[in-house]
């Protein structure tokens, strides 16, 4: 059974630094890209970071590139999302996806097919 | 404001079938493949469709999905009280430097 378990989210000051993991089990992790996708409260969802299978290939949403950073270490199975110069618009639930990346004759097929619960992430003076 | 456009929300009796639309550019829908999220009240969205419409394992048939054109369309079909949650579309967007877009999500209610 695939499962997903993050941690590390907290409430921090704006400015202040944050690292989320996400610890995978029931699949082989380094034959898969990762994501995280965010939701604020009450609101919809919103892609954060992507990292291919070896961390080779990365990619950030506009509003935390440059702030973000995702990495993995497939040793130990965990993604992880190290968050600086932390802002009130930061505040979600933090959730770690698996994802699948193909082209088919010529379109991207990019979807989630499993999600972890998420870890609340709270910036607030 | 989110890449794709979805109805806030949609209504429908027990057993009866309701659509959920999904509009975008050609820069995504026209170009992409779509997938479909549910997300029951307090817990982590779950993939219902894929590439358009295929069902992972495991999603029963009541649940479909088709594209046209920009748009796309999430079908639930006998409708039911366990169906009442939030649904997102996504794709990818070959335009933005950030690709991965959702829908700002449909809240379903069965009535």
């Amino acid at each position: 059974e695939v499962q997903l378990v993050e941690s590390g989210g907290a409430v921090v000051r704006p400015g202040g630094s944050l690292r989320l993991s996400c610890a995978a089990s029931g699949f082989t992790f380094d034959d898969y890209g990762m994501s995280w996708v965010r939701q604020a409260p009450g609101k919809g969802l919103e892609w954060v970071s992507d990292t291919n299978w070896n961390g080779g290939s990365t990619g950030y949403a506009d509003s935390v590139k440059g702030r973000f950073t995702i990495s993995r270490d497939n040793a130990k199975n965990s993604l992880f999302l190290q968050m600086n110069s932390l802002r009130a618009e930061d505040t979600a639930l933090y959730h770690c996806a698996r994802r699948k990346l193909e082209v088919v004759y010529g379109s991207a097929s990019y979807y989630f097919d499993y999600w972890g619960q998420g870890t609340l992430v709270t910036v607030s003076s | 404001q989110s890449v794709l456009t979805q109805p806030p929300s949609v209504s429908a009796a027990p057993g009866q079938k309701v659509t959920i639309s999904c509009s975008g550019s050609s820069s995504n829908i026209g170009k992409n493949y779509v997938s479909w999220y549910q997300q029951l009240p307090g817990t982590a969205p779950k993939l219902l469709i894929y590439e358009n419409n295929k069902r992972p394992s495991g999603i029963p048939d009541r649940f479909s999905g088709s594209k046209s054109g920009t748009s796309a369309t999430l079908g639930i079909t006998g409708l039911q009280t366990g169906d009442e949650a939030d649904y997102y579309c996504g794709t990818w967007d070959t335009s933005l430097s950030a690709p991965a877009v959702f829908g700002g999500g449909t809240q379903l209610t069965v009535l």
